[in-house]
């Protein structure tokens, strides 16, 4: 069965500092894999998404993934945190149904804090 | 676009009582997928419809749970009685067959249930 493991329930980072927040899937197939953030009493939004092709995508607010098929992980990086990145970041594999709609699988969740 | 609408946003109801959420989805979007997150269970999926139609509903945790979309743009979901292991927030997402697979939230319900 498919599945997503986020391994870090919680990080602190100091403002400006790199992030790195881990992931890992199981999935028999080529997965479709997300990164979804969700800022306290809102929503998920969507930060980046892989499909297929080149293994580096980028997304929104200045995060990028990188999927590593080898090691069945697909990371989330930011280069400089800002101090609006505090949030809980949501890893997710879709699971396709046969069609073309998608059923997603997320993990438990990483809590970023950012200290000033 | 509006993005996904749900209301209320906020809930707070007593025990037996019932409760009815709602959802407009993304104009378009022929998916519709109600969620549940709770601290102890994270996000958990309830039940999807694809074109109006439930397809997969092995996430509604029991017969007090109910959902319907009779049209394409609009779902429900109904929970009668209500319980207090029912409080958690209720996100609905809407998605387009034709790109499928990027599922668009809604800002959620919090439901309390006393």
């Amino acid at each position: 069965a498919q599945s997503v493991t986020q391994p870090d329930i919680h990080i602190t980072v100091s403002e400006g500092a790199s992030l790195e927040l881990r992931c890992n899937y199981s999935y028999g197939a080529t997965p479709y894999l997300f990164w979804y953030v969700q800022s306290p009493g809102q929503g998920l939004q969507l930060l980046l998404k892989y499909f297929s092709g080149d293994t580096l995508v980028q997304g929104i607010k200045g995060f990028e993934a990188e999927f590593k098929r080898s090691q069945s992980s697909f990371n989330l990086r930011k280069p400089s945190v800002h101090w609006s990145d505090a949030a809980e970041y949501f890893c997710a594999v879709a699971s396709n149904y046969g069609g073309a709609t998608n059923k997603l699988i997320f993990g438990t969740g990483t809590l970023l804090a950012v200290q000033p | 676009d509006a993005g996904v609408i749900q209301s209320p946003r906020h809930e707070v109801t007593e025990m037996g009582q019932e409760v009815t959420l709602r959802c407009k989805p993304i104009s378009g979007h022929n998916s519709l997928f109600w969620y549940r997150q709770t601290m102890m269970r994270g996000l958990e999926l309830l039940i999807y419809f694809n074109n109006n139609v439930p397809i997969d509903d092995s996430g509604m945790p029991e017969d007090r749970f109910s959902a319907k979309m009779p049209n394409a743009s609009f779902s429900t979901l109904k929970i009668q009685p209500s319980e207090p292991r029912d409080s958690a927030v209720y996100f609905c997402a809407s998605s387009d067959d034709r790109g499928g697979e990027t599922q668009y939230f809604g800002p959620g319900t919090r439901l309390l249930v006393l």
